[in-house]
């Protein structure tokens, strides 16, 4: 889900748990969607990429759902680890260029 | 294999002084992107260079900011004279159409606080 303001939304999951974070964009011409993940004191570290031509792209442990239908995004995390405890953000491609707008982003717990 | 460069990773001034951001970009790309986070606006992009060029300056905050390419490899965001509210982290990210992707990588961040 995405929030406005100080309070981002969080999910917490078990270690070895799987993880979804979900993310709903804005327009539907977007046609590049990233996810990014950023730890305390970083910058946003890419994780994946899917182009709208798509509707699943794999990764290691992680895997990107695309559903243009209803404008809905989702990032899936198998085997949850606490190194994976950050900051997840998606941003979607709607201009003429690399022009990318970021969602609010979910803050994701991983308790031992 | 370096990553994008930004410094000074942390800067604390007095409002009505100037700051200087930095940033180096990954070798080979062309692309380069000042973002600013902060905890109620999230991140926003400021603007966005190719080739060196100004593309897209709509972010930018108002005439306080100016943002430079000197080189291909090399930015700066200038805030002149900065204000309390300007307190964020800045990022600046990079992507290279040589590379054949569309990816942006991000800086480690500079965290501007204003007196």
């Amino acid at each position: 889900g995405e929030s406005v303001g100080l309070h981002l939304p969080t999910l917490s999951v078990q270690e070895g748990d799987n993880s979804i974070i979900n993310c709903a964009y804005s327009n539907s011409a977007s046609d590049y969607f990233i996810w990014y993940k950023q730890e305390s004191g970083k910058g946003p570290q890419f994780i994946i990429d899917i182009r709208s031509n798509m509707d699943k792209r794999q990764g290691q442990r992680v895997t990107v759902l695309l559903n243009k239908t209803v404008k809905h995004l989702s990032l899936q995390i198998a085997a949850t680890q606490p190194g994976d405890s950050a900051v997840y953000f998606c941003a979607e491609r709607s201009g003429g260029y690399n022009k990318l707008i970021f969602g609010a982003g979910t803050r994701l717990a991983v308790h031992p | 294999d370096a990553g994008v460069i930004q410094s000074p990773r942390h800067e604390v001034t007095e409002m009505g002084q100037e700051v200087t951001l930095r940033c180096k970009l990954i070798s080979g790309h062309n692309s380069l992107f000042w973002y600013r986070q902060t905890m109620m606006r999230g991140l926003e992009l400021l603007i966005y260079f190719n080739n060196n060029v100004p593309i897209d300056d709509s972010g930018m905050p108002e005439d306080r900011f100016s943002a430079k390419m000197p080189n291909a490899s090399f930015s700066t965001l200038k805030i002149q004279p900065s204000e309390p509210r300007d307190s964020a982290v800045y990022f600046c990210a990079s992507s290279g159409e040589r590379f054949s992707t569309d990816t942006q990588y991000f800086g480690p961040g500079t965290r501007l606080t204003v007196l």
